[in-house]
């Protein structure tokens, strides 16, 4: 089935510097990745829609200066979170839609700003 | 705007028994899909059943089977024969033309001994 990668699947950076997340498809061509951000036992919120080759699409109130997305490839989306503080620290999670119109997950990345 | 809403945040159910979670959804497009996640503690998401709108038949797999009322809007999942390892949360979730998940808050469920 398909997989998707996620990497690191745990980061703890100090306040001000940046991080950056990597979400690969390992066996298909994603077109279109989406970046979740979930707190403690709660949903998954959408941050936004990543698109090959164009700028993401961005949910409202998720700040775009701050949560960068690139997605340069069919396989590889990056997340930056920029300037980190310890409120960013979220567990982030990636999906990609495959060929059979499903959606699989990255495992996920623990982010804890200090 | 969509909505998928889960109103039971916890669910109990004993090991080998049945146990239904309900999902009722909002939309105004005609072509969309269903689908019902797991995430349990590794917090891996993992696809456990996945309904086409247009199709009437029920989806299954397995010990897994849906009640897909297209008329109410509602979605409930159904596991049969429980077993330990289905001990997670599980969440409903909608996507439509504009191909985003919207997910339901969630029904955290145990499986007990």
């Amino acid at each position: 089935g398909a997989v998707v990668s996620q990497h690191p699947s745990r980061v703890i950076c100090k306040s001000g510097t940046s991080v950056k997340i990597e979400c690969r498809s390992l066996d298909f061509q994603a077109t279109t990745m989406f970046w979740y951000r979930q707190f403690p036992k709660q949903s998954l919120m959408l941050m936004a829609t990543s698109n090959e080759g164009s700028k993401a699409t961005y949910e409202q109130g998720v700040e775009k200066d701050k949560f960068l997305i690139n997605h340069a490839s069919l396989t590889l989306s990056t997340l930056t979170v920029t300037s980190a503080h310890p409120e960013d620290s979220s567990f982030y999670i990636c999906s990609a839609r495959d060929h059979n119109y499903g959606y699989t997950f990255g495992s996920g990345t623990r982010l804890t700003v200090v | 705007a969509q909505t998928v809403t889960q109103s039971q945040p916890e669910m109990s159910v004993q090991e080998a028994e049945t146990v239904t979670l309900s999902c009722t959804y909002d939309t105004s497009e005609s072509n969309y899909y269903l689908f019902w996640y797991k995430q349990p503690p590794s917090r891996q998401m993992i696809l456990v059943i996945r309904q086409e709108a247009y199709k009437q038949q029920n989806a299954t797999e397995n010990r897994f089977s849906v009640n897909f009322q297209k008329a109410a809007k509602s979605f409930s999942l159904k596991i049969s024969d429980s077993q330990l390892g289905d001990t997670a949360m599980y969440f409903c979730a909608h996507t439509g033309t504009a191909s985003k998940l919207t997910f339901g808050t969630g029904t955290r469920l145990q499986v007990t001994l």
